[in-house]
């Protein structure tokens, strides 16, 4: 079964630094994801992306955070400068051609990231 | 208000026993609901989807009562491999993400 993809599984980082996280999402899917998830607490949604641009995001997902597609396989997330409070699981998901309202998504085995 | 709450547990069954959980949602205009399931530092995964009819998948059953704004899932005969942490997930008319609940989680005793 086609699997969605996240590199690195743990990245430390020195707070105020800039980090990259990975995503290779199902192959023939349209739409992609980032959430989010401190340790001990729920899921919480940052960004979607379809056809090349941002379609939603949340308040979470401010100037710092940004989001890109620069092949036809890669996905990545940026933090631009990292604070203590960025430490947590980073999930990359996606879905096929109908959107997250009417199918369920593909999550990655996620990132963990601790800031120092 | 949150979009989606849900009973923290944790529940701690013995081997064989059925379980419950609940789940509600605020927003009326939600349209898709999900149980997704999630072991300890893993990512969510999709679990069932709940219809409005309610459905059965095995020894899981999920129910839906949109004008309660209620969604359950039911497991019987609970086995070891069942203890995780069970999400309950929303999605809305027109929006393009999903809102998880903060999840219960359940522990399944030999």
């Amino acid at each position: 079964e086609p699997e969605v993809t996240q590199t690195p599984s743990h990245q430390v980082t020195q707070m105020g630094q800039e980090v990259i996280l990975r995503c290779v999402p199902i192959s023939n899917h349209l739409y992609f994801y980032w959430y989010r998830q401190i340790l001990g607490q729920k899921v919480e949604f940052l960004v979607s992306f379809y056809n090349n641009e941002i379609s939603e995001k949340s308040e979470i997902f401010d100037d710092q955070f940004s989001v890109e597609r620069p092949d036809g396989s890669n996905f990545t997330l940026k933090i631009r400068s990292t604070k203590l409070e960025d430490s947590a699981m980073y999930f990359c998901a996606s879905i096929g051609d109908r959107g997250a309202s009417n199918s369920p998504l593909h999550f990655g085995n996620g990132t963990r990231l601790t800031v120092t | 208000r949150k979009e989606v709450e849900q009973d923290p547990g944790p529940f701690n069954v013995p081997e064989g026993a059925t379980v419950a959980f609940n789940c509600t949602y605020s927003n009326s205009a939600s349209q898709s609901f999900f149980w997704y399931r999630q072991d300890c530092r893993k990512e969510p995964k999709l679990l069932m989807s709940v219809y409005s009819s309610g459905n059965e998948d095995g020894r899981f059953t999920a129910q839906l009562n949109r004008a309660s704004q209620y969604i359950s899932l039911l497991i019987r005969d609970s086995k070891l491999s069942d203890s995780a942490t069970y999400l309950c997930v929303v999605t809305q008319t027109g929006a393009n993400n999903l809102f998880f609940g903060t999840g219960t989680r359940l522990t399944v005793i030999p």
